[in-house]
């Protein structure tokens, strides 16, 4: 079974400064994948980041990047110059690798407040 | 690319009714997924298509659930008897094969027993 454990209910930074949330991960499994998603108050999940476990490099996309460090079993987000739109709750989730069906387990959340 | 769409987004229904949701994927994609999130948890897996063909469900599935996917593009969730426990936000996505699964999410449809 694969589990996602993230340890800060909620977090505030102020606008232009980063933050990370954090995030471990537990699996048996040798083929993964790493997800970090975002949900305004509207509901809807949306995708930020991805990370393989075969993967050499940190992923990132624009101001999302994966602190990757499989040794530890962790995938921090950061988020760097944080944004008003920015606060929301973002989910970590893992899920089988690359090409395989892709049932995600997520963590219970972590929600950002930004500040002005 | 419309993204994916879910009908209705909210339902009000009295305990013991049948309730049924709909989700239109994004037109290319062939996987549809079905989650359930309620409060201050993430989502959770209840079932995945693979074109028409339901290829997984979770054993929170119980027998009062039924999810269909007819010709592979648009499927719903039919949720028999409801329970005051089936109270919660019904997730769709979908996604392509191959590649990263990433998956790609609806706004759900938020579910009230009363």
């Amino acid at each position: 079974a694969q589990k996602i454990t993230q340890t800060q209910p909620g977090m505030f930074v102020q606008e232009k400064e980063a933050v990370t949330l954090d995030c471990t991960y537990d699996t048996s499994d040798p083929s993964y994948g790493l997800f970090w998603y975002k949900q305004p108050s509207s509901g809807e999940m949306i995708f930020l980041i991805y990370q393989g476990s075969y993967d050499q490099q940190n992923a990132t996309e624009g101001r999302y990047s994966l602190n990757f460090q499989k040794a530890r079993k962790s995938a921090n987000l950061v988020i760097s110059a944080s944004q008003l739109g920015d606060s929301a709750m973002y989910f970590c989730a893992i899920g089988g690798g690359s090409g395989t069906a892709s049932k995600l387990t997520f963590g219970t959340g972590t929600r950002l407040q930004v500040t002005l | 690319d419309t993204g994916v769409s879910q009908d209705p987004r909210h339902k009000i229904t009295k305990r013991g009714q049948n309730v049924t949701f709909r989700c239109d994927p994004i037109s290319e994609h062939n996987r549809l997924y079905w989650y359930r999130q309620t409060l201050g948890q993430g989502p959770e897996f209840l079932t995945y298509f693979q074109n028409e063909a339901q290829l997984e469900k979770s054993r929170l599935l119980s027998d009062r659930f039924s999810a269909e996917r007819p010709k592979g593009s648009f499927s719903t969730l039919e949720i028999q008897r409801t329970e005051q426990g089936d109270s919660a936000m019904y997730l769709c996505a979908s996604s392509i094969q191959g590649g990263n699964e990433k998956l790609f999410f609806g706004s759900g449809t938020q579910l009230s027993v009363l």
